[in-house]
């Protein structure tokens, strides 16, 4: 089974801290996605990542950045963390286009932030 | 632009029928799918339609897909208190391969 992990499942941080999230995954996934989650909004893309260095925006970037180094590490960067980006964030990864299971995302089990 | 609406909240009572509805703006969506969130979990996939299909059914799941009317529904047969959790519906639009959709999420609670 493809794994996602996610390093923090709890992060306490103060106003104007950076802070780092890792995600890694197991399964040689092309594609890998850093999410959002807040009550009654549902999931919001933030960035995703097709290959190694490369990286798009979603729906929601402001505030965020993200590093694709290796294939299997997908870390998202909150320069200078605010109280409104306290939320969940998932992790999920997918195969490329056109390859089997290309059609499932995975997810990680989350890592929750409270930014004080 | 496009949207994934779904009722917030459902009850129902142990041994009954759940059904969770939800509605997609993306009529050339390819995959729809059926997410299952649990307490402190991240995402789980439950079940996906193709969209040339009309129905699709898993043991004690059932999803219907109404095309003209972009709605999809997930039945669960048979309610068990296990299956209290958060569930999204999340469509894949064409041309955009990577940026699913995802629905506001159901809370299901089941009761005894």
């Amino acid at each position: 089974d493809v794994k996602v992990t996610q390093s923090s499942r709890y992060l306490v941080k103060r106003t104007g801290e950076k802070v780092f999230l890792e995600c890694v995954q197991d399964m040689d996934h092309e594609n890998m996605f850093w999410y959002r989650q807040d009550p009654g909004l549902g999931l919001r893309l933030i960035y995703f990542s097709y290959d190694v260095k490369m990286k798009e925006k979603g729906d929601i970037p402001e505030g965020y950045s993200v590093s694709r180094e290796k294939k299997e590490r997908f870390s998202l960067i909150l320069e200078s963390a605010s109280t409104n980006q306290t939320s969940m964030y998932l992790c999920a990864s997918r195969p490329g286009q056109g390859n089997s299971g290309a059609n499932v995302l995975t997810f990680g089990a989350g890592s929750r932030l409270t930014v004080l | 632009g496009e949207d994934v609406e779904q009722s917030l909240f459902l009850s129902v009572r142990e041994g009954d029928s759940s059904v969770i509805n939800c509605t997609y703006t993306d009529s050339s969506s390819t995959y729809l799918y059926w997410y299952k969130q649990e307490p402190g979990a991240g995402l789980q996939l439950l079940t996906y339609i193709f969209s040339n299909m009309d129905m699709k059914q898993d043991q004690r799941l059932t999803v219907l897909l109404n095309k003209k009317d972009k709605h999809l529904s997930l039945r669960i047969a048979d309610t068990q208190t296990g299956d209290s959790a958060i569930y999204f519906c999340a469509e894949n639009p064409s041309g955009g391969y990577n940026k699913l959709i995802f629905g506001a999420g159901t809370r299901l609670a089941v009761h005894p």
